[in-house]
């Protein structure tokens, strides 16, 4: 079936490091990829997308790119900031299903 | 516009006891969901709805009923509260259900069943 594996975490990284969240998936045709961020204490937000191939999402310095090739869509940022700590999970949809049939991955938490 | 607004914050229960999660948004969607998130788990789905009136079952429906009798709000009922229910609940909207949306979190629900 359809999947999302994505690096384990705690990821530390100093202020101003380059940060890499790498995610990989398992699905049948094209579905949407999506990374959604979780700050302390709320609820989850959409951080980027891409819907389809070579597609290449960003927002707040993160970027992320639709690799069909390599099933992958990991996460990037050049310069992390301590207000980037929070938990990172990458998601998809298929393209045959509905939004909110979405399959997450187990998060990442970025400290 | 407030977004999705789930209450209570935080709730503990005994085990065998119900309960109802509120569920609200105001972004006129017509798709609403429950999760469940789990340490290393992610999220999983419970229940959804494509419109009022509309409900299925997600990835683990059992222990949970919905009811969607209006757009704006979408209930999620404990029957009999079990410790396996112990988890934090969110609740999420949708403008439509093509794979390509974005899904639209509340802040979540904090359940420990004793």
């Amino acid at each position: 079936g359809d999947s999302v594996t994505q690096m384990e975490g705690p990821v530390t990284l100093s202020e101003e490091a380059f940060l890499t969240i790498n995610c990989t998936y398992t699905a049948t045709g094209y579905p949407s990829l999506f990374w959604y961020v979780q700050y302390p204490g709320e609820g989850l937000q959409l951080l980027l997308k891409a819907t389809k191939a070579d597609d290449k999402g960003s927002n707040k310095g993160f970027e992320a790119t639709y690799r069909k090739e390599t099933t992958s869509f990991h996460l990037e940022k050049g310069s992390v900031q301590v207000s980037d700590s929070a938990v990172y999970f990458c998601a998809l949809t298929p393209w045959y299903s509905s939004a909110s049939k979405i399959i997450f991955g187990s998060g990442t938490r970025l400290s | 516009n407030a977004g999705v607004t789930q209450t209570p914050k935080f709730q503990v229960l005994k085990t065998g006891q119900s309960m109802t999660l509120q569920c609200a948004q105001d972004m006129n969607h017509e798709y609403m969901s429950w999760y469940r998130q789990d340490p290393g788990m992610g999220l999983r789905l419970i229940h959804y709805s494509v419109g009022a009136g509309i409900t299925d079952q997600g990835e683990v429906p059992n222990g949970y009923n919905v009811s969607r009798s209006t757009t704006e709000d979408f209930p999620l009922r404990l029957l009999s509260a079990a410790p396996s229910q112990t988890s934090v609940y969110f609740c999420a909207s949708s403008l439509s259900g093509a794979s390509t949306d974005t899904q639209y979190f509340g802040p979540g629900t904090r359940l420990t069943v004793l």
